[in-house]
């Protein structure tokens, strides 16, 4: 059975830093691109970022270039969004997914991430 | 303001058939990038419903399909039922800009 499992999430100042983890089991890792998705309380779904299994090409939504970055450790299974520079339209509950390149096929429950001050 | 739209809300009543559509441009639907659907039940995390314009991941009945052309695609469900209640979004590719995956707004499936 697939299981995606995030933490890290919190109540961050703007401005702040976190760094969100996410587990993976029950599939082949290393063969599935990776995203992060978030959906902020009472709406819609935006894709973050992506990469995929052998670490050559990662991406992100312009609404967050240059502040997050995406990786992943194969060895440990385990999926890594580094979140600086954090503002308050930034909050929202993050999800793991798992998939193809443009496709989401398993996702994680999330961890939410609250920006205020 | 997604840049791909979608209805904000549609209902039937059980039995009836309903459809969502998902309106997009040259850049994304129309250049002839895949669109995909997913149902978010009440409290839960999204699913896969739709993938590939037309296709029904294992597990989907086939009272849920999918279509496209030109730049737009919908979501039909037939024999609707009181838990197919939910919220659906339609996803795609973008090619404008830097590209990136994108969603509609989502559309809220109220079964009268």
């Amino acid at each position: 059975e697939v299981q995606l499992v995030e933490s890290g999430g919190g109540l961050v100042q703007p401005g702040g830093s976190l760094r969100l983890s996410c587990a993976a089991s029950g599939f082949a890792f290393r063969s599935y691109w990776m995203h992060w998705v978030r959906q902020a309380p009472g709406k819609g779904l935006v894709w973050v970022s992506r990469i995929n299994g052998d670490l050559s090409t990662s991406t992100y939504a312009d609404s967050v270039k240059g502040r997050f970055t995406i990786s992943r450790d194969t060895a440990k299974n385990t999926l890594y969004l580094q979140m600086d520079s954090l503002r308050v339209e930034d909050t929202a509950v993050y999800h793991c997914v798992s998939g193809d390149s443009n496709t989401f096929d398993n996702w994680g429950q999330g961890t939410l991430v609250t920006v205020s001050s | 303001q997604s840049v791909l739209t979608q209805p904000p809300s549609v209902s039937g009543a059980p039995g009836q058939r309903v459809t969502i559509s998902c309106t997009g441009s040259s850049s994304n639907i129309g250049a002839g990038y895949d669109v995909h659907w997913y149902q978010q039940l009440p409290g839960t995390v999204p699913k896969l419903l739709i993938y590939g314009n037309n296709n029904r991941p294992s597990g989907v009945p086939d009272r849920f399909s999918g279509s496209k052309s030109g730049t737009a695609a919908s979501l039909a469900i037939t024999g609707l039922q009181a838990d197919d209640e939910a919220d659906y979004y339609c996803q795609s590719y973008d090619n404008s800009l830097s590209g990136s995956i994108v969603f509609g707004g989502g559309t809220k499936l109220t079964v009268l």
